[in-house]
């Protein structure tokens, strides 16, 4: 059972670049989630999507856009890198009831944009 | 947007101290409150989930209360060993966003031997 996975684990890209970070988990749940981890800020949503073909804006969705084409799998996307985007980006998941249920991590990707 | 608050920022206890961090949220249309343990170089690993005002629930050494009337939660640490160094994440949902889970800023606790 992999839980939650994300490719890739490591990214630099020059600034104009665009890139696709893949998510996917295989515990048949409903939500699933796309954060940004900065120093002294936690972790900071950028996506939610609480079902297949549904998603909402988080905290900081600017320069991103994301894709639940099905159950298992949520993408994010950055158009055009900014030096403002170096960050670690984590995917989580959680359900598959929607009320008290923890969410479960994705091991992160450390993009460096430059 | 959401405004989850935690203090303290960071916490430098010696082992065997009892320590205790705060989460403050909104009150009103109070849906999930969580707490999240976070070691370097890891992925947050979940603790806790409380619903209900007045829930405490408890896994070893670590516990945990919520009030959700006035907005807060604490966790608690009796006996801190080294082992429990690491970042403490709270987050919380909001009834009318359904599981859209907001975090605060965490509390760094370090823990000397």
């Amino acid at each position: 059972n992999a839980g939650v996975t994300q490719t890739p684990k490591f990214q630099v890209l020059k600034t104009g670049q665009s890139m696709t970070l893949q998510c996917a988990q295989d515990m048949n749940h409903n939500s699933m989630y796309w954060y940004r981890q900065d120093p002294g800020m936690g972790l900071r949503l950028i996506y939610y999507s609480a079902s297949e073909g549904t998603t909402d804006k988080g905290e900081v969705p600017n320069g991103y856009n994301v894709s639940r084409l099905n159950k298992r799998e949520f993408s994010l996307r950055l158009e055009s890198a900014a030096p403002s985007q170096t960050s670690v980006y984590f995917c989580a998941s959680s359900g598959p009831r929607d009320f008290d249920t923890e969410a479960f991590f994705g091991q992160g990707t450390r993009l460096t944009v430059v | 947007i959401l405004n989850v608050e935690q203090s303290p920022q960071s916490l430098h206890v010696q082992e065997g101290d009892s320590t205790n961090f705060t989460c403050s949220f909104p009150s009103s249309n109070f849906y999930a409150l969580h707490w999240y343990r976070w070691e370097t170089a890891k992925s947050p690993e979940a603790l806790f989930v409380m619903t209900l005002n007045g829930d405490e629930k408890k896994k070893g050494r670590i516990s945990a209360t919520l009030n959700t009337k006035e907005g807060y939660s604490y966790l608690y640490i009796k006996g801190s060993q080294p082992e429990d160094s690491a970042t403490y994440l709270c987050a919380f949902s909001r009834l009318e966003y359904g599981n859209k889970l907001v975090f605060g800023a965490g509390t760094i606790l370090r823990v000397k031997s």
